[in-house]
């Protein structure tokens, strides 16, 4: 196993477009988070699934963004109509985690860098 | 709300020196994580505690669950060691709220 994977890594576009980021997760975690940083600060949590079930959501994510995971493998995080604030390294994680326990180590992807012109 | 800070926020040393990043955070945890973040952004976890002391290699943690404070050591620092220190807790749920960081450089 390579660990987790994300797609693109750098992406970038003009506002207003929309955009779609990839995670794949280390294959036996039933956990996938997505964080995201700016520059200089610490990484904000913004949503995490558990299987395919979407179990929390920050307020950070707003109407615009929205994350699935179909069968509980990958992930999908989908932007629209970007915004110059948007700007920001996007970062997945997984990790394995027993029903209502707490999680273990989470496994970081490598991120994907999205600069909106 | 939980707040996590760190301190310093920028850290140099010499190489061979006893380093010291300190984390304090404002509501109880389950668990508190020590992850190293290199330049163009990976991100490795370190540690993950919720008690007591862990040692791995020349890098050590401790939390104090009382006093609501972890510290990070690195023992005869060496420049592979420069990278970002990060440090995040965990509260029931499975978020990570994530302090802002402590930058090393160690120098040769």
């Amino acid at each position: 196993d390579t660990g987790v994977s994300q797609d693109p890594r750098h992406k970038i576009t003009k506002r207003g477009q929309n955009v779609t980021f990839r995670c794949d997760p280390i294959s036996e975690h039933n956990r996938l988070y997505w964080y995201r940083q700016t520059l200089g600060q610490g990484p904000e949590f913004l949503t995490y699934f558990q299987n395919e079930a979407q179990l929390e959501k920050s307020r950070l994510l707003s109407d615009r963004f929205s994350a699935e995971r179909p069968k509980g493998s990958f992930s999908t995080l989908e932007i629209q109509r970007t915004e110059q604030g948007d700007s920001a390294m996007y970062l997945c994680a997984s990790s394995f985690g027993l029903h209502g326990g707490a999680t273990g180590t989470q496994y970081f992807g490598p991120g994907t860098r999205l600069t909106v012109l | 709300k939980n707040e996590v800070e760190q301190s310093p926020q920028n850290l140099t040393a010499q190489e061979g020196e006893f380093i010291t990043i300190n984390c304090s955070y404002s509501v109880g945890i389950s668990a508190l994580h020590w992850l190293q973040q290199h330049p163009g952004g990976g991100i490795v976890s370190l540690f993950m505690l919720s008690s007591g002391k862990k040692k791995h290699g020349r890098l050590i943690a401790t939390i104090n669950i009382q006093e609501k404070h972890s510290s990070l050591h690195i023992t005869a620092s060496h420049p592979r060691d420069s990278a970002v220190y990060i440090c995040a807790t965990a509260y029931n749920t499975d978020k990570l709220i994530f302090g802002t960081g402590t930058r090393l450089q160690v120098f040769p």
